[in-house]
């Protein structure tokens, strides 16, 4: 099976901190992205990558930045946390054309 | 611009109860099409996808679902709802060629059940 597995579960920051959100997966997927799940707007696209050192923007990628250094790693980096960062974080990982799998998600809390 | 409709946000059953959650969308070609589910404090699960072929997909855990071109639609039912069924559902929908599609989710459905 697929596994997704991000660093933290939960998390509580406070604002003005630096944040590195981190995704790995097992199963040589190039593609990974990164979203936010906030209640009542859905999934909503951050970041993306095709393939290693490769990024592209998503729908909201201000406040945020990636890195790709490796195959199997995609961080998300918050340089300096706001409340309103505060959300669901989930990542996901795919091969090609198929579906995505999806991490167990981060709960950030900026204080 | 592409679009996921879930008209419903949250939908309330008794248990034994069939269901119907509602996905709408908008694009120009045939896109793949996907239904997520997601438990509490979960990531999301595929539960089935549609590329192409037979319009009524079989899925995991006893869900089916139907693409209809005519009505840009691609609905998720169930004929016999379990308490554990209990979850959110999202609809997902992705177009583009080379394998290089990005999938637009839709707000999601709250399915509530009874017992």
């Amino acid at each position: 099976d697929v596994k997704v597995t991000q660093s933290s579960r939960y998390l509580v920051k406070r604002t003005g901190e630096k944040v590195f959100l981190e995704c790995v997966q097992d199963m040589d997927h190039e593609n990974m992205f990164w979203y936010r799940q906030d209640p009542g707007l859905g999934l909503r696209l951050i970041y993306f990558s095709y393939d290693v050192k490769m990024k592209e923007k998503g729908d909201i990628p201000e406040g945020y930045s990636v890195s790709r250094e490796k195959k199997e790693r995609f961080s998300l980096i918050l340089e300096s946390a706001s409340t309103n960062q505060t959300s669901m974080y989930l990542c996901a990982s795919r091969i090609r054309r198929n579906e995505q799998f999806f991490g167990p998600g981060t709960r950030l809390t900026v204080l | 611009a592409q679009s996921v409709t879930q008209p419903d946000i949250h939908i309330t059953v008794s248990e034994g109860a069939s269901l119907e959650l509602r996905c709408n969308y908008s694009y120009g070609a045939t896109p793949y099409l996907f239904w997520y589910v997601q438990s509490p404090g979960q990531g999301l699960q595929l539960l089935l996808k549609y590329f192409s072929g037979d319009t009524l997909v079989q899925g995991i855990k006893g869900f089916e679902a139907e693409f209809k071109r005519s009505q840009s639609s691609f609905n998720l039912r169930k004929p016999s709802v379990h308490w554990s069924d209990a979850a959110e559902y999202f609809c997902a929908v992705g177009e583009g060629s080379g394998g290089s599609y990005i999938p637009t989710f839709g707000r999601g459905t709250s399915l509530i059940v009874h017992p």
